[in-house]
């Protein structure tokens, strides 16, 4: 398994500012994504975040609202820019580690937009 | 499309009984993984028991078993001799091969009663 932490664990922030949300992994991984949990939601997948080059988007988002760094093979940044209400989630980051095609989850970062 | 259907918005167990939770999948693919995952209030989402759609085996953990019916696309969880540590949401995802992108269901809230 991997151990993920991330920073901050929890912000409010007013609307039209950014935040920048880091992902530290224990161990260089290949793969690793983020993720946005609205209230009561399930999981959407933001974007791959592939190092080396530019993130991979889902449908529905752009990297001028969301753009991801990942420098090495184990920190990223997801920045959540102009921030509106709307953004208010949980963001996750995941890696595929372990052998087993598994993702491992870090603690999640829970941001209100006021 | 890939979709995943949990059809049990909240569920409430006696502690120390079995509980099932349920999980539909819809996929035209032979070759997938699905996977359990729970995730309590503190957000932490944690990989609960993963099954490999070409063994025909159910996957066990301790106490959670999985009854995996390949034909009718269904992957029930079962928790037995429940804890109050138990009480979470759990969410049912699906994952095509060699795609690392998880499909999620809309998760199911257990509650446990002592």
């Amino acid at each position: 398994s991997a151990v993920i932490s991330q920073k901050p664990s929890r912000d409010i922030c007013q609307r039209g500012t950014s935040l920048t949300i880091q992902c530290q992994v224990d161990s260089q991984v290949t793969m690793m994504f983020w993720y946005r949990q609205q209230p009561g939601q399930s999981l959407t997948l933001i974007a791959t975040a592939n190092q080396g080059s530019e993130a991979t988007y889902e449908s529905g988002f752009v990297i001028d609202k969301f753009p991801i760094s990942r420098p090495n093979l184990t920190f990223s940044t997801l920045t959540v820019s102009n921030m509106s209400p709307e953004d208010s989630s949980i963001y996750l980051c995941s890696v595929a580690a372990g052998g087993k095609d598994e993702q491992f989850f870090g603690p999640g970062t829970r941001l209100t937009v006021l | 499309a890939q979709t995943v259907t949990q059809s049990q918005p909240e569920m409430s167990v006696q502690e120390a009984e079995t509980v099932t939770l349920s999980c539909t999948y819809d996929t035209s693919e032979s070759d997938y993984y699905l996977f359990w995952y729970k995730q309590p209030p503190s957000r932490q989402m944690i990989l609960v028991i993963r099954q490999e759609a070409y063994k025909q085996q159910n996957a066990t953990e301790n106490r959670f078993s999985v009854n995996f019916q390949k034909a009718a696309k269904s992957f029930s969880l079962k928790i037995s001799d429940s804890q109050l540590g138990d009480a979470a949401m759990y969410f049912c995802a699906y994952r095509p091969t060699p795609n690392y992108q998880l499909i999620w269901g809309a998760g199911t809230k257990l509650i446990i009663k002592p």
